[in-house]
């Protein structure tokens, strides 16, 4: 069966440090991968999504970057955080030419910004 | 663009009582597919329902069920026999059936809707 591991689970963060979420998945091949955040009692907003090795879209302009370097491997990066990067991230996969199977999501990783 | 919205930030429900949630969403496409998600204060998002927009009956998951309204954009979800485990986020989300690759398989969240159960 397939799983998804993201980690680490809660991560505290001075402003302007770097950071690096990392996203793995097991049991399937070419997954389409996403990485999601969500404000405190806000919905999901869409951040990066995936459907290669290589190959990242873009959904909001900030100070995040994505890359895939391995085919289930999914890492989220900044150079410098800001306060506003705060919030719950939650990794997804899916699988390629999905139809109607829906995403499946990790466990999330909860960042405070200080 | 389409768009989701939850008009309910919160509910509460008896102990073994039905909740209905409401969800409404704006699109231009004939097909779709609508899914439920249950995010409970662990914040893992588990899967409720889903809903392909081409069927007409609704979809039902034991004591989940939903009532789709294509011609409304209406997607409800109907909790029956509510149970205090049911306590959680929901997330109503939209999912087109057309467009590129992954960016077609790109989910669109309501803010969600709070349901307390009461024992």
């Amino acid at each position: 069966s397939q799983t998804i591991h993201q980690w680490p689970a809660t991560l505290v963060q001075p402003v302007g440090s770097p950071l690096s979420l990392e996203c793995t998945v097991e049991g399937t091949s070419n997954p389409n991968l996403y990485w999601y955040r969500q404000a405190a009692g806000r919905g999901l907003q869409l951040l990066f999504y995936s459907v290669g090795i290589g190959q990242i879209s873009s959904e909001v302009p900030q100070n995040l970057s994505a890359s895939r370097p391995q085919d289930r491997q999914f890492i989220l990066s900044s150079k410098k955080l800001l306060l506003s990067d705060s919030g719950f991230y939650l990794c997804a996969w899916s699988v390629y030419g999905s139809g109607n199977q829906p995403q499946h999501f990790g466990d999330g990783t909860r960042l405070s910004i200080l | 663009a389409q768009t989701v919205t939850q008009s309910q930030p919160e509910m509460s429900v008896q102990e073994a009582e039905t909740v209905t949630l409401s969800c409404t969403y704006d699109t231009s496409e004939s097909d779709y597919y609508l899914f439920w998600y249950k995010q409970p204060p662990s914040r893992q998002m588990i899967l409720v329902i889903r809903q392909e927009a081409y069927k007409q009956q609704n979809a039902t998951e034991n004591r989940f069920s939903v009532n789709f309204q294509k011609a409304a954009k209406s997607f409800s979800l109907k909790i029956s026999d509510s149970q205090l485990g049911d306590a959680a986020m929901y997330f109503c989300a939209y999912r087109s059936a057309w467009g590129t690759q992954g960016g077609s398989e790109k989910l669109v969240f309501g803010k969600g809707t709070k349901l307390t159960v009461n024992p």
